[in-house]
């Protein structure tokens, strides 16, 4: 197990909502990443994380948003939701120094 | 041109058989090489990284080519349990993890 945990497992949502998930990760992981996979693709990165600041982001719009917090916990946040937010999105945490990143269960977000 | 382009599939192949998927990176600067498994509605898991001077970890090996931009992972004898999607994975220094769009392995009896 990688130690890290996201909740809610499943979600369904309909469109201009706005939703948030939950991301845990294990002590000493500063670095956490969000993504999302939709259907028959790869993860896509979202953004990441180190010591609660944002220090990357692909390419999402700004109604993706996200938060960490000193006790290794994240969120991501994304408003107004469309149908192709539909996905699996991914949280994926590492220590420092280290470049492997541990993936978390995922959310199974459903738009409708 | 993705930034990570891999093998479509699907592989579908008996046990015992050897199979190779491929891999190509657009960035040059890419500095570090992974493969990941998926199964199927489960999270991406660290099968191994990838070093220059080539790698083996039981069944699997993995090359890197860095002038070719080019990645390979090889599973000799493969058994029913490999079934599963691999992904091909790249990293940039102090970035994220890219992702190819996966190659679908079946295995049968």
């Amino acid at each position: 197990e990688t130690g890290v945990t996201q909740s809610p497992t499943h979600l369904i949502k309909t469109r201009g909502q706005q939703v948030t998930l939950r991301c845990s990760s294990q002590s000493g992981h500063n670095t956490v990443s969000w993504y999302q996979q939709a259907l028959g693709q790869g993860p896509q990165f979202i953004f990441q994380y180190y010591r609660e600041e944002e220090n990357g982001r692909g390419n999402f719009p700004p109604r993706f948003s996200g938060l960490q917090f000193p006790n290794y916990s994240s969120e991501l946040n994304v408003n107004a939701l469309e149908l192709d937010d539909s996905a699996l999105y991914l949280c994926a945490s590492s220590p420092d120094g280290q470049e492997t990143q541990y993936f978390g269960p995922g959310t199974r977000l459903l738009v409708l | 041109r993705k930034e990570v382009e891999q093998d479509p599939g699907p592989f579908n192949v008996p046990e015992g058989a050897t199979v190779a998927f491929n891999c190509t990176y657009s960035n040059s600067a890419s500095q570090s090489f992974f493969w990941y498994r998926q199964d199927c509605r489960k999270e991406p898991k660290l099968l191994m990284s990838v070093y220059s001077s080539g790698n083996e970890d039981g069944r699997f090996t993995a090359q890197l080519n860095r002038a070719s931009q080019y990645i390979s992972l090889l599973i000799r004898d493969s058994k029913l349990s490999d079934s599963a999607t691999y992904l091909c994975v790249v990293k940039l220094a102090g970035t994220a993890l890219i992702f190819g769009k996966g190659t679908t392995l079946s295995v049968s009896s």
